[in-house]
């Protein structure tokens, strides 16, 4: 199974700011089958990138994805006030497996 | 409206049985790989099952293998979870999840229902 690993554990930063999201993998993700999802307080998480880099529909362009192999990033190129939430990686090469999570609070 | 709606949560004992519902409009359901995934309280998230647009293939997660049993009704826009030996450990919010790709299973999710909460406790 292969096991990711979101760093850091809790990101705080400013409305306006770069955010900078890691997620590792215990071993390469098979065609760049990444994903990311969006989850905030009550709610379903919510699809923000496939295929490593590619946005999901209605996706703000604020968020990209980028990376291969064992490496991804999610960037979140200005914070709006809506982004801040909990952030999870997902592998699909190899059946369905997440990382723990990132959350992004207000600094 | 594109939206998935769980239902079927309650508290159950342990060793006890329950069945989960899905009900999905808004796009043609039998199109598309569904999926459970579910989040204890707390925690993060964890794929628990899919079931292919036909039926005719599904795969569980080694923590659910031979207690739960994924299966759909095409005719009725449905999917279902029946789950049985329950243990403390399934206590969570089990979402529904349809699959990313359009015919074929790839297994990342691109719409969620709001989830349904299943609490084993004596």
């Amino acid at each position: 199974e292969i096991v990711l690993t979101q760093s850091p554990g809790t990101l705080s930063l400013s409305p306006g700011e770069r955010a900078t999201l890691s997620c590792r993998a215990s071993q390469s993700v098979s065609s760049s089958y990444l994903a990311w999802y969006q989850q905030k307080p009550g709610q379903a998480p919510r699809l923000l990138i496939y295929g490593a880099s590619s946005r999901a529909t209605g996706i703000p362009d604020r968020f990209s994805g980028s990376g291969s192999g064992t490496d991804f990033t999610l960037t979140i190129s200005r914070l709006e006030p809506e982004d801040f939430a909990v952030y999870y990686c997902q592998q699909y090469g190899s059946s369905g497996t997440f990382g723990q999570g990132t959350k992004v609070e207000i600094k | 409206e594109v939206q998935l709606v769980e239902s079927g949560g309650v508290v159950v004992q342990p060793g006890g049985s329950l069945r989960l519902s899905c009900a999905a409009s808004g796009f043609t359901f039998d199109d598309y790989t569904m999926h459970w995934v579910r989040q204890a309280p707390g925690k993060g998230l964890e794929w628990v099952s899919l079931i292919s647009w036909d039926g005719g293939s599904t795969y569980y997660a080694d923590s659910v293998k031979g207690r739960f049993t994924i299966s759909r009704d095409n005719s009725k826009n449905s999917l279902y979870l029946q789950m049985n030996s329950l243990r403390t450990e399934d206590t969570a919010l089990y979402y529904c999840a349809k699959d990313g790709g359009n015919s074929g299973v790839y297994w990342y999710f691109d719409l969620w229902g709001r989830g349904t909460l299943v609490t084993v406790s004596s």
